[in-house]
């Protein structure tokens, strides 16, 4: 399987900061990467599918980036409503697999 | 707008079979080519795909679950179920359904219901 290491696993940051998160993959995943936000209580909602593409609705402050093994995912001025965890998965093989996730809190 | 929700099974006894539901609104299960896909999260620990089920029926399991696992779809109730056998404390966890993309890879998850635990306890 293919592992994913997120990092750092959890932020602190204010309104309005920018904001990078990292995943790295144990092997080449090309750009087969997403990114999902989630909210305690709340369906996991995609944010970014293969590394830099936006999901439909998803503001343009996030971005994604990378290729390979490495990928960043970007805020680039956090809102109230963006403190969630974020998650990064591989859809290059099966079994897809994620990162333990990334919990964005509020300073 | 698609939306799905899961059935809630609540708490199953150790060795007995999970079973879970999850129902599909704002659209037909059986059209657009998608992959209909289970995924759980155990308390404090990470997501971990479970399996999926095209439209066609083809199925595709987790090789470390694929000889307790089950996913079917029943289009006449416009919902996709999940059966593990054999359970334990290890599968307790929230378990999410989800949407996976009409391509056979590279597969997304553009639609999740809000996930249902499932604790396993005698």
């Amino acid at each position: 399987d293919i592992q994913m290491t997120q990092s750092p696993s959890s932020l602190s940051a204010s309104v309005g900061d920018r904001v990078t998160i990292t995943c790295r993959a144990s092997q080449s995943i090309i750009s087969y990467l997403n990114w999902y936000q989630h909210k305690p209580g709340k369906a996991p909602k995609l944010l970014i599918y293969t590394a830099s593409t936006l999901q439909s609705g998803v503001p343009s402050r996030f971005s994604g980036s990378g290729s390979g093994t490495d990928f960043t995912l970007t805020i680039s001025s956090l809102q109230p409503e963006d403190f969630a965890t974020y998650y990064c998965q591989q859809s290059y093989s099966i079994p897809y697999t994620f990162g333990r996730g990334t919990k964005l809190e509020i300073k | 707008q698609v939306q799905l929700q899961e059935s809630d099974p609540g708490l199953v006894k150790p060795s007995q079979t999970l079973s879970l539901t999850c129902t599909v609104s704002g659209g037909s299960i059986s059209s657009g080519g998608y992959y209909w896909t289970w995924i759980r999260q155990p308390a404090g620990k990470g997501l971990e795909w479970i399996g999926r089920i095209h439209t066609s029926g083809s199925t595709t399991y987790n090789p470390s679950l694929k000889s307790r696992v089950t996913i079917s779809v029943d289009t006449s109730k416009n919902h996709f179920s999940l059966r593990l056998s054999s359970v334990t404390a290890a599968d307790t966890a929230v378990y999410y359904c989800a949407r996976g993309g009409t391509s056979g890879i590279a597969s997304d998850f553009d639609y999740w219901g809000q996930g249902t635990l499932v604790t396993v306890s005698s």
